[in-house]
């Protein structure tokens, strides 16, 4: 498995500003997902973070709400944009392992929007 | 469109007894399943995975799951429970392409009794 850290862990922000989140992977990995979770509840995929190229969004997730960069194959950040009370959220960061095909996961980062 | 349900929310045994956590997907093709365990104010752990060969699939802390393509199931099983057993569990389905899209489960609570 992959060792995952994420930055920050939780943030507490105003309705309005925007959060960087930063994923940071142990080893070079091909495929990079960012997730949204509620606590307790499943996980939703917004997009695949592609090195060298713009992410792949899921419906309901859009670029300018979301920018995601991928420097590398070991970087990536995930920005929520204008935020709102409802993007108060667990912010997942998780890669697959190659030829393995399961995901190791990130801690997450704990956002409340005020 | 691949899909996963946990039919249940919630499943309550006492330790020592067998547990069993359901789950049904629907895909396009050759499934790739997986169980994931959430524990609490921990990050989200790879259990267990289908990708081919045999039915019977055994994973990590003595879970194993069982494979029915008939029945379109992937059930977790465990032979004796514990209390330290109770988490979250998600299963998940990939897209068997190199999008590797996972879809999870709603997630079903398991509480362990003693």
């Amino acid at each position: 498995s992959a060792v995952i850290s994420q930055k920050p862990s939780r943030d507490i922000c105003q309705r309005g500003t925007s959060l960087t989140i930063q994923c940071q992977v142990d080893s070079q990995v091909t495929m990079m997902f960012w997730y949204r979770q509620q606590p307790g509840q499943s996980l939703t995929l917004i997009a695949t973070a592609n090195q060298g190229s713009e992410a792949t969004y899921e419906s309901g997730f859009v670029i300018d709400k979301f920018p995601i960069s991928r420097p590398n194959l070991t970087f990536s950040t995930l920005t929520v944009s204008n935020m709102s009370p409802e993007d108060s959220s667990i912010y997942l960061c998780s890669v697959e392992i190659s030829g393995s095909y399961e995901q190791s996961f990130g801690p997450g980062t704990r956002l409340t929007v005020t | 469109a691949q899909s996963v349900a946990q039919p249940e929310d919630q499943v309550n045994v006492a330790e020592g007894n067998p547990l069993t956590v359901k789950c049904t997907y629907s895909v396009s093709g050759n499934p790739y399943l997986f169980w994931y365990v959430q524990y609490p104010n921990r990050g989200l752990q790879f259990l267990l995975k289908y990708i081919t060969g045999d039915n019977l699939v055994k994973g990590s802390y003595g879970f194993e799951a069982e494979f029915n393509k008939s029945q379109t199931s992937f059930h977790l099983k465990k032979p004796s429970a514990l209390v330290s057993d109770s988490a979250l569990y998600f299963c998940a389905v990939r897209d068997n392409t190199n999008a590797g899209k996972s879809t999870f489960g709603d997630g079903t609570t398991l509480t362990v009794k003693p």
